[in-house]
């Protein structure tokens, strides 16, 4: 079936860096979300993309809908303390009523 | 607005007892609605989804089951629980499309 591959798998990085990472996958998707999971709550939704090439912000964030649409990207610049937390990439190939979700970026905030 | 509710948010049930979890959606009609697992730092595995009123698919083979008696209703149920059947159980809803809403989610202890 299509897999989604997100990596990095877990990032240190120290408070006020950059952050980078990314999804691929081998199939074509429509859309492409990004969510971020807290520890112990629901992922909520960050970003959403519907067109390939499209690049939208949210405050600090900003996603990327790749050209071949088969990827994404998602930066977070200037990263603080409340960023902790795991991040799902995911992508709807438009054929029914499933989303596939990437297994996530664990993001680690050293002081 | 609409907003999805989860309960219990935390569970403990010995191993064979049965097991019921609900969720609701308000503010919305005829959604998609999804049961998904997590194990512990790990991704989303999805189990369940509804697209109407007695619809149910399974995703994989397993002790669960899911019913959606009332449009907004959806349970995950088990008759016995085993010990693989820890982890973390979220309830998303949907619109007719792709984004999907995710409720707080129960933890699931099995012992």
């Amino acid at each position: 079936g299509q897999q989604l591959n997100q990596s990095p798998q877990s990032m240190f990085i120290q408070e006020g860096e950059d952050v980078s990472m990314n999804c691929t996958s081998s199939s074509i998707f429509n859309t492409w979300l990004w969510y971020k999971q807290e520890p112990g709550e629901g992922p909520v939704l960050l970003i959403a993309l519907y067109k390939a090439g499209e690049l939208t912000s949210n405050g600090r964030l900003t996603a990327q809908f790749g050209i071949t649409r088969k990827d994404s990207f998602l930066n977070i610049s200037a990263s603080i303390p409340s960023d902790v937390g795991i991040y799902f990439c995911a992508g709807h190939p438009n054929r029914d009523d499933k989303i596939i979700f990437g297994k996530g970026t664990r993001l680690h905030i050293l002081p | 607005s609409q907003t999805i509710h989860q309960w219990p948010a935390t569970l403990v049930q010995p191993v064979g007892s049965p097991l019921s979890l609900e969720c609701t959606v308000e503010g919305t009609s005829n959604p998609n609605l999804y049961w998904y697992r997590q194990a512990a730092g790990r991704g989303l595995q999805l189990l369940f989804y509804s697209v109407g009123i007695g619809q149910i698919s399974s995703e994989v083979p397993q002790n669960l089951s899911a019913s959606r008696p009332q449009d907004r209703q959806f349970i995950l149920s088990s008759k016995k629980l085993l010990l693989s059947d820890s982890g973390f159980y979220l309830c998303a809803w949907s619109p007719r499309g792709y984004i999907q809403y995710f409720g707080a989610g129960t933890r699931l202890s099995v012992l």
